[in-house]
């Protein structure tokens, strides 16, 4: 059981728009930042979010994130089937002393 | 450009040890934090260690006593000692490189070495 908790799968058509929910507590999320990861099993997961809502270079503005309170959340927008991937959101817990992963969410573009 | 490969992982026996190597290109080890992720069959992420510049560490629970986090500067090498190993620890194992002044998000990852624990 996971700290952070995300909804384990989401599904819209190519072209839409989804939105991953993250929620945690005020020992991470409410004082810390917010990461995002898209990782297919198997290979090397890939940031898109860093500091709640910044993009590293190369990541397209389809992507963005947002933080309120102790809840965050991932947008994506023209939804392409190559973005099918499992996103992870990640923080530092203040109590645990620990990085701290959501459970993950998998996308399906139908 | 910034790359990591990690080696070392394979198939040991219960109670074993292994070292993990992450090779790093592009960028200085010690001047980064730099963490060891796993995910295990079927599983999500899971965070393992993180080594900060300072060589400050920090380790899951579920490892600490058992698991080490070191560095090679000479070689720019991260390196994970796993120590009595158990079929838990059975994951692929990622390292990945720090980014911003947060000390937990990672911009940069491995493709990953896999471990099993079995008899």
């Amino acid at each position: 059981q996971s700290v952070l908790t995300q909804p384990p799968s989401v599904s819209a058509a190519p072209g839409q728009k989804v939105t991953i929910s993250c929620s945690g507590s005020s020992s991470n999320i409410g004082n810390n930042y917010v990461s995002w990861y898209q990782h297919l099993p198997g290979t090397a997961p890939k940031l898109l979010i860093y500091e709640n809502n910044k993009r590293p270079s190369g990541i397209p503005d389809r992507f963005s994130g947002s933080k309120s309170g102790t809840s965050a959340t991932l947008g994506i927008t023209g939804l392409q089937t190559g973005d099918e991937a499992n996103y992870y959101c990640g923080t530092w817990d203040s109590s645990l002393s620990a990085v701290i992963f959501g459970g993950g969410t998998k996308l399906t573009v139908l | 450009e910034v790359q990591l490969v990690e080696s070392g992982g394979g198939l040991i026996q219960p109670g074993g040890s292994l070292r993990l190597s992450c090779a790093a290109s592009g960028f200085t080890v010690s001047s980064n934090y730099m963490t060891w992720v796993r995910q295990a069959p079927g599983k999500g992420l899971e965070w393992v260690s993180v080594i900060y510049s300072s060589a400050s560490t920090y380790y899951a629970d579920s490892v600490r006593g058992r698991f080490t986090v070191s560095r090679d500067n000479s070689k720019n090498t991260l390196y994970l000692h796993m120590n009595n190993l158990r079929a838990e620890d059975t994951a692929l194992y990622y390292c990945a490189r720090g980014t911003g002044s947060s000390g937990y998000e990672f911009d940069y990852w491995g493709q990953g070495t896999l471990v099993t624990v079995s008899s």
